[in-house]
């Protein structure tokens, strides 16, 4: 079956740091961009970062950039998103998803970050 | 970066019949390769994103042949030909030809 896995999210203090992770079957996750998308509480979505096939390039939002990191593990079929110095407004719904121009997209299954005190 | 606008926010519709939501980009969206990088997103309630169309008027695997995405330029819609139950939910336009992406706002379509 083709998905993607999502763990690592939790309640965490401003100022603290958690990683998520992305885990990928049922395909060639090395052929494949990928992405992380977010959904605060009752919003909408928003982008956060790509990471091109073999990791050595990224992009990120603006509000995220010098905080979260996106890495992948091809030889893991893992995608990673390390966040540090989070903020109460990094509170949100986090997605994986691929990040393609073709005609394949998957989601994982969304993983909840807090960041409260 | 690129703001994206939806219009409407809300679309009550009948079952059965058609629907169009509207999208329009800031800057426009053809990308230094000739291509225009404008997705469709649809998200159910309480359930992930997917996309239903890519680059403007491509369809990803298994979406029905009621959904058709068209448009150019700054100008994009995305029509439902025949509005079923199961179409309830919200729908994102994004744009991944400039960065960072950016997504509209949601239009969330429910039944009347």
């Amino acid at each position: 079956e083709v998905q993607l896995v999502q763990s690592g999210g939790g309640l965490v203090q401003p100022g603290g740091s958690l990683r998520l992770s992305c885990a990928a079957s049922g395909f060639t996750f090395s052929n494949y961009w990928m992405q992380w998308v977010r959904q605060g509480p009752g919003k909408g979505l928003m982008w956060v970062s790509n990471i091109n096939t073999d990791g050595s390039s990224a992009s990120y939002a603006d509000s995220v950039k010098g905080r979260l990191t996106i890495s992948r593990d091809n030889a893991k079929n893992t995608l990673y998103l390390q966040m540090d110095s989070l903020r109460p407004e990094d509170t949100a719904l986090y997605y994986c998803a691929s990040a393609t121009n073709s005609a394949f997209d998957i989601w994982g299954q969304g993983t909840m970050v807090t960041v409260s005190s | 970066d690129v703001v994206m606008t939806q219009s409407p926010l809300s679309l009550p519709v009948t079952l059965g019949q058609p629907a169009s939501i509207s999208c329009r980009s800031s800057q426009g969206l053809v990308h230094s390769d000739g291509n225009t990088y404008l997705s469709w997103f649809q998200q159910r309630p309480g359930q992930s994103p997917r996309r239903l169309i890519y680059k403007v008027s491509n369809r990803d695997s298994g979406v029905p042949d009621r959904f058709s995405g068209s448009g150019s330029g700054t100008d994009f819609t995305l029509k439902i030909s025949r509005v079923e139950a199961d179409d309830v939910g919200v729908y994102y336009c994004m744009q991944n030809t400039h960065w960072p992406r950016t997504f509209g706002q949601g239009t969330k379509v429910e039944i009347k």
